[in-house]
């Protein structure tokens, strides 16, 4: 079975930290991304990488890089945190012509 | 560019009722469409994927899907419903020209299925 994991289900930090929110995959995906999830806004594409060190802006990069250094891991940072980043951030890999897989999501609240 | 709408916030139905989730999406090209669920605090799980061929696909938990390209939708239906389908269902479509590297969602639609 495909394995998405993702480094903490749930994260609280404060205003200005710089947060780390890893993801890391098992079956030799070439393709990672990263969401976040709101209510009533679906899922949101903040950045996609196609290959390592390889990365391209989703719909909502501000405030937010990635960084693919091995293929199986696509790590998402918050530069500064912001109270506006506090969402369930969501990871998922797939190769070519097949679904997504996602990692279980981090719940991150920013106070 | 691509987009994908779920025009139901809210499907109600009762056990043993055929339920059915309505999506409807825009894209260039061939599509390729998807259906995921989750559960709370869950990441998203795969259900079906309709790729080419057969309008209707079959999928996991007896849930199924028929494309209809003069519609642009890909409903999800299943004949029978359990409480246990009690859950957040989102479309997806992925351009088969560009695959793998733009995946649209959809708002999601809540799923209550009543005893």
């Amino acid at each position: 079975d495909v394995k998405v994991t993702q480094s903490s289900r749930y994260l609280v930090k404060r205003t200005g930290e710089k947060v780390f929110l890893e993801c890391v995959q098992d079956m030799d995906h070439e393709n990672m991304f990263w969401y976040r999830q709101d209510p009533g806004l679906g899922l949101r594409l903040i950045y996609f990488s196609y290959d390592v060190k390889m990365k391209e802006k989703g719909d909502i990069p501000e405030g937010y890089s990635v960084s693919r250094e091995k293929k199986e891991r696509f790590s998402l940072i918050l530069e500064s945190a912001s109270t506006n980043q506090t969402s369930m951030y969501l990871c998922a890999s797939t190769s070519v012509v097949n679904e997504q897989y996602f990692g279980p999501g981090t719940r991150l609240t920013v106070t | 560019a691509q987009s994908v709408a779920q025009p139901e916030d809210q499907v109600n139905v009762a056990e043993g009722n055929p339920l059915t989730v309505k999506c409807t999406y825009s894209v260039s090209g061939n599509p390729y469409l998807f259906w995921y669920v989750q559960y709370p605090n869950r990441g998203l799980q795969f259900l079906l994927k309709y790729i080419t061929g057969d309008n209707l696909v079959k999928g996991s938990y007896g849930f199924e899907a028929e494309f209809n390209k003069s519609q642009t939708s890909f409903h999800l239906k299943k004949p029978s419903a359990l409480v246990s389908d009690s859950a957040l269902y989102f479309c997806a479509v992925s351009p088969g020209d560009n695959y793998g590297q733009n995946f649209v969602f959809g708002p999601g639609t809540r799923l209550s299925v009543l005893p």
